[in-house]
């Protein structure tokens, strides 16, 4: 069955401190891959996709099938970067049918 | 732009009573996902409308049905309320078959109370 794990629930970590937000996903197909991130009091949206390639705001995020990870990444944290991330998996079929992960909420402190 | 917008914001329903849920989904948009998003978990996938049908539906019963107008604005109905169906309800809108699978806009949520 599909599932997508955020094993952290909360990160902590300095203003210009490297941060690191892990996603495991379990798929048996051709997995695509979804950060997604609600800034407080605003509306759930989209961060970055794997298949683009880009980088958002500064974070980053590869693919890794063969641990089957979508780790976001940032080197430099900056304050306003804190925030609720999910990672989410597409299934195929309906464009809405999206498994998210439980989230990680990331604090950064000045 | 106009983005999504989801009314009513909040809401205290009983056990067993039904409520209707509304979205109206950003301009361009023709296709309305619903999510259920309960106390400290990832948003869950409950159906999606398109061309004011459900094409897809992830593992909810019956007693979760919606709708989907010809403005494309949507409802999500629950009959028979259950204290486990307490929970924020979001809406997001998509390009449908123009758009990329996965890629939604997000209204606020509803949050529903069950006592």
């Amino acid at each position: 069955a599909q599932r997508v794990t955020q094993p952290e629930k909360l990160l902590s970590v300095f203003k210009g401190a490297p941060v690191e937000l892990k996603c495991n996903y379990s798929y048996s197909g051709s997995p695509e891959l979804f950060w997604y991130v609600q800034y407080s009091r605003q509306r759930l949206q989209l961060l970055l996709r794997h298949i683009s390639r880009e980088s958002i705001k500064g974070f980053t995020a590869d693919l890794n099938k063969g641990e089957t990870s979508f780790h976001l990444k940032k080197p430099f944290a900056q304050e306003e970067d804190s925030a609720m991330y999910y990672c989410a998996l597409y299934y195929g079929g309906s464009q809405g049918n999206l498994i998210f992960g439980k989230g990680t909420k990331l604090s950064v402190k000045p | 732009e106009t983005g999504v917008t989801q009314s009513p914001t909040h809401l205290i329903k009983t056990r067993g009573q039904q409520v209707t849920l509304r979205c109206s989904s950003q301009s361009g948009h023709n296709t309305v996902s619903w999510y259920q998003q309960a106390l400290g978990q990832g948003p869950q996938f409950i159906f999606q409308y398109y061309r004011e049908e459900e094409n897809g539906r992830g593992n909810f019963p019956p007693r979760f049905s919606g709708l989907q107008f010809p403005n494309y604005s949507s409802e999500l109905n629950v009959n028979a309320l259950e204290l486990d169906d307490s929970a924020l309800y979001l809406c997001a809108s998509s390009f449908g078959v123009a758009g990329t699978p996965g890629e939604l806009f997000f209204g606020e949520g509803s949050r529903l109370t069950v006592l």
